[in-house]
C-alpha cells in the first residue's frame, strides 16, 4: 500500500530565511508526486509535479522540489520564505492513473517575522 | 473556469439527520475525487468517479456513506444517519486524466452535533 509521511507536524521559520519541508514515501512502482498548499478556509492548490525527468522540479511562488528515488524522499525548498508563505503543507503521491493521491498529514509552516 | 464548485460551505446538523454534499467539477474534467480532512487523520480519499462510475470506494467508513455521479457536472456525497464522529471537512476535487493534477474546491465543512 502507497503511504506518505510528513515527519514535521510543525514548522517555523523566519521571514526571509530559507525552507525545506520533508516528505518521504512508500510506492511499488514509479511514483508520481506532488506538493499542495493549503490557505485557512481554502482547498488545496498545487505547487508542483514529478512524474519524471529531472529530479528538481520548479513551481509556483518560488517552491522547488527534489525527487530522491534512493532516499524515497521528495522534499520542498524555497530559498527565502514571504509571511504569505504560511499555510498547511501536503506531499501526496500516486500511480498516476485513474486512482486518487494518498496525501500526508501535512506540516503547518509558521512564518516569524 | 469557476473552478470546483462545492456547497454548502458549512453544515451544522444534529446527530441521525441526512447530510447531502453537493459538488460541480470543472467542466471537461472526467475524474472526480471525495476527500475527507480531519486533524487525526488527515486527507483521506472515500471513492472516486472516472467518466461517472465509481471506480474505488474502499476510503467510504460505512454504509452510511454513499455517492453519485449523475452527470458530468454534478456529485454528491450522502450521510445517513450522521453521528458526530462524521464532522469533518469534506473536499470534491477534479482532475482531467485522473490524478494528474487534482483542483480542489473550497470544502464543506460539517458538524454533527
Amino acid at each position: 500500500a502507497q503511504s506518505v509521511t510528513q515527519p514535521d507536524i510543525h514548522i517555523t521559520v523566519s521571514e526571509g530565511a530559507s525552507l525545506e519541508l520533508r516528505c518521504n514515501y512508500s510506492y511499488g512502482a514509479t511514483p508520481y508526486l506532488f506538493w499542495y498548499v493549503q490557505s485557512p478556509g481554502q482547498g488545496l492548490q498545487l505547487l508542483l509535479k514529478y512524474f519524471s525527468g529531472d529530479t528538481l522540479v520548479q513551481g509556483i511562488k518560488g517552491f522547488e522540489a527534489e525527487f530522491k528515488r534512493s532516499q524515497s524522499s521528495f522534499n520542498l525548498r524555497k530559498p527565502s520564505v514571504h509571511w504569505s508563505d504560511a499555510a498547511e503543507y501536503f506531499c501526496a503521491v500516486g500511480g498516476g492513473g485513474a486512482d486518487g493521491l494518498t496525501f500526508g498529514k501535512g506540516t503547518h509552516l509558521i512564518i516569524q517575522p | 473556469d469557476a473552478g470546483v464548485i462545492q456547497s454548502p460551505r458549512h453544515e451544522v446538523t444534529e446527530m441521525g439527520q441526512e447530510v447531502t454534499l453537493r459538488c460541480k467539477p470543472i467542466s471537461g474534467h472526467n475524474s472526480l475525487f471525495w476527500y475527507r480532512q480531519t486533524m487525526m487523520r488527515g486527507l483521506e480519499l472515500l471513492i472516486y468517479f472516472n467518466n461517472n462510475v465509481p471506480i474505488d470506494d474502499s476510503g467510504m467508513p460505512e454504509d452510511r456513506f454513499s455517492a453519485k455521479m449523475p452527470n458530468a457536472s454534478f456529485s454528491t456525497l450522502k450521510i445517513q444517519p450522521s453521528e458526530p464522529r462524521d464532522s469533518a471537512v469534506y473536499f470534491c476535487a477534479s482532475s482531467f486524466k485522473s490524478a494528474e493534477k487534482l483542483f480542489f474546491g473550497s470544502g464543506t465543512q460539517l458538524s454533527v452535533l
